[in-house]
């Protein structure tokens, strides 16, 4: 069925270092989204990168919708990164939203 | 900075009780989005409307939940009754359009519900 796979699902980093999220669909996507909820449950959205590669400050994300991928970058991690890190999708064939399951970041000082 | 605006922020109620949650979205966002939340999980989409009309509710347990944006701004969620299982966050979003596709989605900062 219609899937969005994040992994890893739990990633623990020391203050400065780099992490690389993913996000795996299962069809061809109209759009896809990068989203960091923070400890108090608010969603910020990061990116909107149905393909190509996009930067902003330490993040960045790239989406190779052929082969069925995004990739999160995150450089320079900082205590306020911690959080959970979501990546939504439409679907070409349904023009239904659908989130993946997250991948909670953890920042140690 | 505009932002979505949601209320109560945590509701507190017994099983079988009715329940309202209110959403205002970024003013001239067409579209609107309510989403539920169990703890440890992604956020599920419930309703999304297109000005006051419904464009998917497929998720939304009609028996027992409901939805409205009379006059295409703001929205509210009810759910008569609720039960137990319905305790989660309930998530408000807005884009500016919906034309096939997503545009990028402004979430408010949501209203935790536990039923007791």
């Amino acid at each position: 069925g219609i899937q969005v796979e994040q992994s890893p699902p739990d990633l623990i980093l020391q203050e400065g270092a780099n992490s690389t999220l993913r996000c795996n669909f299962s069809d061809s996507v109209n759009n896809l989204q990068w989203f960091h909820q923070n400890p108090w449950g608010q969603l910020i959205n990061l990116f909107y990168i149905p393909s190509g590669t996009k930067q902003n400050g330490r993040l960045s994300a790239t989406t190779v919708a052929t082969e069925r991928y995004s990739l999160l970058y995150i450089s320079s991690s900082q205590t306020t990164d911690s959080g959970v890190y979501f990546c939504a999708v439409v679907y070409s064939s349904a023009s239904k939203i659908i989130f993946g399951s997250g991948t909670r970041l953890s920042i140690r000082p | 900075e505009a932002e979505v605006a949601q209320s109560p922020r945590y509701k507190i109620t017994e099983k079988s009780q009715a329940v309202a949650f209110w959403c205002d979205p970024i003013s001239g966002h067409a579209t609107l989005y309510w989403y539920r939340q169990i703890l440890g999980q992604g956020p599920e989409l419930l309703v999304q409307f297109q000005d006051e009309s419904v464009v998917d509710d497929s998720q939304l347990p009609k028996d027992r939940f409901s939805a409205e944006r009379l006059k295409g701004v703001d929205s509210t969620l009810k759910i008569q009754p609720a039960e137990l299982g319905d305790s989660a966050m309930y998530l408000c979003a807005s884009s500016l359009t919906w034309e096939g596709d997503t545009d990028t989605q402004y979430f408010g900062p949501g209203t935790r519900l536990t039923v007791l």
